[in-house]
């Protein structure tokens, strides 16, 4: 069965970058996502990446992925107050979406 | 305005007695899914279904039905609740091609007494 991973917590200082890593064990999954929750609220998607890509950036927002080592990371430049969130890896298999535990990102001045 | 939208959002109940959360999405997807979240533990599916009058178990799905009678509804019933499904449950829908981004309503906190 699927199993992702990722730690739980980061703190990152305002205006540093945030690096939240996450690794998964299917090797067959086609994409790869990353979900946002803020207090309060359902998931949304930030970005996601196709298993045949290895980098795929927007505005902010990096992520990298090793399908060798089946690691995902996403990094956040600049971080904001508004970055301070519940973050989620994801992988698809089929129609089915396996997420990690997700990581509480704490973002302080 | 696209949404998916999950009703009640609070539900504070009592062992054994029978409850329904709603699920409706506007959006006209085939693919809808229900998941838990509980600390710790992200986000795991209890049931999903590919379109009408076609549902599938996922991860969790003791103690839980759905049906889909409709394509814009997924309801989830708990026909007799514990207090170990005290818990906050998202429901998500999604078309199956692209990206498949799972779009997900804000979330039903649950409470089993």
């Amino acid at each position: 069965g699927e199993d992702v991973e990722q730690s739980l917590f980061l703190s990152v200082r305002e205006g540093d970058s945030s690096v939240i890593n996450c690794t998964y064990t299917d090797s067959s999954s086609t994409y790869l996502y990353w979900y946002k929750q803020e207090p309060g609220a359902g998931l949304q998607l930030l970005t996601y990446i196709f298993s045949n890509m290895d980098m795929k950036q927007d505005q902010r927002l990096t992520v990298l992925l090793n399908k060798k080592d089946k690691h995902l990371s996403l990094r956040i430049a600049d971080t904001q107050t508004g970055d301070s969130a519940i973050y989620f890896c994801a992988e698809r298999n089929d129609y089915k979406l396996s997420f990690g535990a997700g990581t509480t990102v704490t973002v302080r001045a | 305005e696209a949404q998916v939208t999950q009703n009640p959002r609070y539900l504070i109940t009592v062992t054994g007695k029978k409850l329904t959360v709603t699920c409706s999405q506007n959006m006209n997807h085939e693919y809808m899914s229900w998941y838990r979240q509980d600390p710790g533990l992200g986000l795991r599916q209890i049931y999903y279904s590919m379109n009408v009058e076609v549902t599938d178990k996922g991860d969790v799905p003791e103690g839980y039905k759905v049906s889909r009678k409709e394509k814009r509804n997924f309801p989830l019933i708990l026909e007799s609740p514990s207090p170990n499904q005290t818990s906050l449950y998202f429901c998500a829908s999604s078309t199956p091609g692209g990206n498949n981004e799972q779009f997900f309503g804000p979330g039903t906190r649950l409470t089993v007494l």
